[in-house]
């Protein structure tokens, strides 16, 4: 079953740090770009950071340009979002998206979602 | 406020046939960018519904189609059910902002 599941949300203080994981199964991960996108709940979806395929070209919303850096271990099938001088405006479900060429560039799989709340 | 802009809500009664407005500008829908759209229910991931302005995946019913014109596109339902309430998302890609993929802000379905 082609699959992505979020870790690593939690509560976190202002100005704080966080590391949100992905992790991928059921297609080869490698060959695919993949996002974060991320949702106030009730509120609608922000695009917030994409990755190549190969990990050597990554894009950013500008409200996280700076502060968040996006990876991923092909080897580990994971994607990584590392989010640093948390502000209480990242507060929001992240989603992982994958990215097929093959629909469009659509997000054709999407994860479950984790919960970041930053809040002192 | 969302780069592409949907009304927040709509609403129909069982059997009727509504339309959901994306609208956009020429640096993205107008551009000739594809537009995407995506189904969510609450508490829920969203879930591609059409993609490539009028493409449905495999699964989604053809009650589901797309098009696009212009700087606008829509997302049509028709034959409306109870199970088609949720929230819905219209998505493309945007040369101005660089690498950029937007939303538009959602538009809730009532059936009512």
């Amino acid at each position: 079953e082609v699959q992505l599941v979020e870790s690593g949300g939690a509560l976190v203080q202002p100005g704080g740090s966080l590391r949100l994981s992905c992790a991928a199964s059921g297609f080869t991960f490698s060959n695919y770009w993949m996002h974060w996108v991320r949702q106030v709940p009730g509120k609608g979806l922000v695009w917030v950071s994409r990755i190549n395929s190969d990990g050597s070209s990554t894009n950013y919303a500008d409200s996280v340009k700076g502060r968040f850096t996006i990876s991923r271990d092909n080897a580990k099938n994971t994607l990584y979002l590392q989010m640093n001088s948390l502000r209480a405006e990242d507060t929001a479900v992240y989603y992982c998206a994958r990215e097929d060429p093959l629909r469009f560039f659509a997000f054709d799989i999407w994860g479950q979602g984790t919960m970041v709340t930053v809040s002192s | 406020q969302s780069v592409l802009t949907q009304p927040p809500s709509v609403s129909g009664a069982p059997g009727q046939r509504v339309t959901i407005s994306c609208t956009g500008s020429s640096s993205n829908i107008g551009a000739g960018y594809d537009v995407h759209w995506y189904q969510q229910f609450p508490g829920t991931a969203p879930k591609l519904l059409i993609y490539g302005n009028r493409n449905r995946p495999s699964g989604v019913p053809d009650r589901f189609s797309g098009s696009k014109s212009g700087t606008s596109a829509s997302l049509a339902i028709t034959g409306l059910q109870a199970e088609d309430e949720a929230d819905y998302f219209c998505q493309s890609y945007d040369r101005s902002l660089s690498g950029s993929r937007v939303f538009g802000g959602g538009t809730k379905l009532t059936v009512l």
